[in-house]
């Protein structure tokens, strides 16, 4: 069984802080990674998807894949209390011929006002 | 509102019950899913429909069993359940899902089950 490995936390910033939420995967074919934020009792909801090594930034939300190392991480700039909830990350890989998305087990972010 | 719809929202069962779960996406997907989330360990995928066609079952026990009559809507049947299986739901659908495609999911509100 390929993994998805996060960091469960809870990981606690302050207001206005970056925070950063780290992913690593296993199955080295892998080519489509997602964050979803999942509040509490509620239902993940789509943050970033990035397919390409690198950067892709979309308003305070950063996502950096390097697929040499198998890593994926999330950057939150300027922290609200709102985006306190749980971040899982997600990866599409090779297995069962690339047509499988596997779920890490999230990170709890506290930000602290 | 993500045009999932799950129902029903809560659910109480014996384990001699038989129930359904409903989910109906309004999103013209072709893909629908059904997750297992159960505290603290990662959403586990049970079961994909791809153009109605069911292309995954992740080793599933039997007592629970999909039925997906066309792209909107999918069931979960349950019967003879355990109390282990008591978990959050989650319906989910995308477009369709192709080798190395990049197809995002959106998920329903779930179904918190509980079984007694």
């Amino acid at each position: 069984q390929k993994e998805v490995e996060q960091n469960s936390g809870p990981l606690s910033v302050p207001e206005g802080a970056i925070a950063s939420l780290n992913c690593t995967y296993s199955d080295r074919g892998s080519q489509s990674f997602f964050w979803y934020r999942q509040y509490s009792g509620k239902s993940p909801e789509l943050i970033m998807f990035i397919y390409s090594n690198g950067d892709k930034e979309d308003g305070r939300f950063t996502a950096q894949l390097n697929k040499a190392s198998q890593y994926v991480s999330l950057l939150i700039r300027d922290s609200q209390p709102s985006d306190s909830a749980t971040y899982l990350c997600a990866v599409k890989g090779e297995e069962t011929g690339g047509f499988k998305t596997i779920f890490g087990a999230g990170t709890r972010l506290f930000v602290k006002a | 509102e993500t045009g999932v719809t799950q129902t029903p929202r809560h659910l109480v069962m014996g384990m001699t019950n038989k129930k359904s779960l409903k989910c109906e996406q309004h999103l013209g997907h072709n893909a629908m899913y059904w997750y297992k989330q159960s505290a603290k360990k990662p959403l586990e995928l049970m079961f994909v429909y791809n153009f109605k066609e069911q292309t995954e079952n992740n080793s599933v026990p039997s007592r629970f069993s999909p039925e997906c009559p066309n792209s909107s809507h999918l069931f979960l049947h349950l019967h003879t359940l355990q109390p282990e299986d008591s978990a959050l739901y989650l319906c989910a659908s995308s477009q369709a899902v192709i080798a190395g495609g990049q197809e995002t999911q959106y998920f329903g509100p779930g179904t918190r089950l509980l079984v007694l």
